[in-house]
């Protein structure tokens, strides 16, 4: 199957620094990547969906300007929590599809924790 | 409501067992189906995907009943392996947004020996 890698796997932070992850297609061109967060014990939840060279799309409730997203070429799209906060602490996982399957598949996830 | 309600178990069989999960959906305008396996602390993972007609892949049989808008997972022979939480999946094609995967909220699955 496909291969997507995220960078870093697991990452500490303070309050109020900001975190990027990165989302790599590795043997695929990734027309669509999504980013999904999910809480302990909770399902994941779609934050946001990127097309090569546009704007991401965001889910509701989800802010914009505080998770910034960049899917610069058909390999990598970089998710950025802004000033981050503890409540921001998640593991927070990418997808991508490419251009001959619907099929999502997904990074192992970054798990971050603001101190 | 849920948009995708699974039970969240936890479902402890002994190894060998048959175990069946249920999911149901809420928007019928759902286009494709399938089920994810996840590890602790791990990405989820394609398990298989699910057909009106029924498909099995080895001991895994899954079972779509659109009209009833519900799904099936069945497991015979439980193994040890086996052991993880299973998410439902429901794929929607949203006018102007492109196709979102919705996930339920995993039911969990221990074997044990």
């Amino acid at each position: 199957g496909a291969v997507v890698s995220q960078h870093p796997s697991w990452v500490i932070c303070k309050s109020g620094t900001s975190v990027k992850i990165e989302c790599r297609s590795l043997d695929f061109q990734a027309t669509t990547m999504f980013w999904y967060r999910q809480f302990p014990k909770q399902s994941l939840m779609l934050m946001a969906t990127s097309n090569e060279g546009s704007k991401a799309t965001y889910e509701q409730g989800v802010e914009k300007d505080k998770f910034l997203i960049n899917h610069a070429s058909l390999t990598l799209s970089t998710l950025t929590v802004t000033s981050a906060h503890p409540e921001d602490s998640s593991f927070y996982i990418c997808s991508a599809t490419g251009t001959r399957t619907d099929t999502q598949y997904f990074g192992p996830g970054t798990r971050l924790t603001v101190l | 409501r849920k948009e995708v309600e699974q039970d969240p178990g936890p479902f402890n069989v002994p190894e060998g067992a048959t175990v069946a999960f249920n999911c149901t959906y809420s928007n019928s305008a759902s286009q494709s189906f399938f089920w994810y396996r996840q590890d602790c602390r791990k990405e989820p993972k394609l398990l298989m995907s699910v057909y009106s007609s029924g498909n099995e892949d080895g001991r895994f049989t899954a079972q779509l009943n659109r009209a009833s808008q519900y799904i099936s997972l069945l497991i015979r022979d439980s193994k040890l392996s086996d052991s993880a939480t299973y998410l439902c999946v429901v794929n929607i094609m949203r006018r102007n947004a492109g196709n979102m995967l919705t996930f339920g909220g995993g039911t969990r699955l221990m074997v044990k020996p």
